[in-house]
């Protein structure tokens, strides 16, 4: 089983400043990652699929990037309703497994 | 428009089968590429991949679950069903089910249903 790895466990920064989450996988997963978040009693929404592509209606401050085992996905400059949690998820050898999340929360 | 709501009880007995009802619109599970996806959260816990089925009845399980987990599909009603048996309170979480897109070699799932609180308990 591919485990991953985010980092950090809780991110702590305010409105307007710029957010760099961190996925590392056990092995390489190429191009199959993506980042989701989700608000506090919500279900969790699709942000960016293979790497580095935005879902549908996500908006531009919202990136991915990396290859192999590391991964980022950056928001460029936060707005209030981006404090959430972030996961990222992989799937690999028919086996689909998820980060333990960073919290992005309000400084 | 894509939409799934889960449905089933919110209680079960320890050594149960909990039966969950995942409906869906604004795709068909007959349509080449796509799939339906079951996941789990503990409260206050991360994210956990149960199943997958995909459009040509191809099935898929996380190994720690393989045993006690079924799922079918009725595609003329639009449902996906996941059955796990021998419940324990360690199963206590928000069940979700989820819509996997037409994709190539990945698999990502885009959206998601609001949930649906299963507590465990005698």
């Amino acid at each position: 089983e591919i485990v991953l790895t985010q980092s950090p466990a809780t991110l702590s920064l305010s409105p307007g400043e710029r957010a760099t989450l961190s996925c590392r996988a056990s092995q390489s997963v190429s191009s199959y990652l993506a980042w989701y978040q989700q608000r506090f009693g919500q279900a969790p929404r699709l942000l960016i699929y293979d790497v580095s592509n935005r879902a549908t209606g996500i908006p531009a401050r919202f990136s991915g990037s990396g290859s192999g085992t590391d991964f980022t996905l950056t928001i460029s400059s936060l707005e209030p309703e981006d404090f959430a949690v972030y996961y990222c998820q992989q799937r690999s050898n028919w086996q689909i497994t998820f980060g333990q999340g960073t919290r992005l929360e309000i400084k | 428009q894509i939409t799934l709501k889960e449905s089933g009880p919110t209680l079960v007995k320890p050594t149960q089968t909990l039966t969950l009802t995942c409906t869906f619109s604004g795709f068909s599970l007959s349509t080449v590429g796509v799939g339906v996806g079951w996941f789990r959260q503990p409260p206050g816990k991360a994210l956990e991949w149960l199943a997958l089925i995909y459009w040509d009845g191809d099935k898929r399980y996380s190994p720690s679950l393989n045993s006690r987990l079924t799922l079918t599909k009725d595609t003329s009603k639009n449902q996906v069903v996941l059955a796990l048996t021998n419940m324990d309170p360690v199963d206590t979480a928000t069940y979700y089910c989820a819509h996997r897109p037409l994709s190539f070699g990945s698999d990502w799932f885009d959206p998601w249903g609001q949930g649906t609180l299963v507590t465990v308990s005698s």
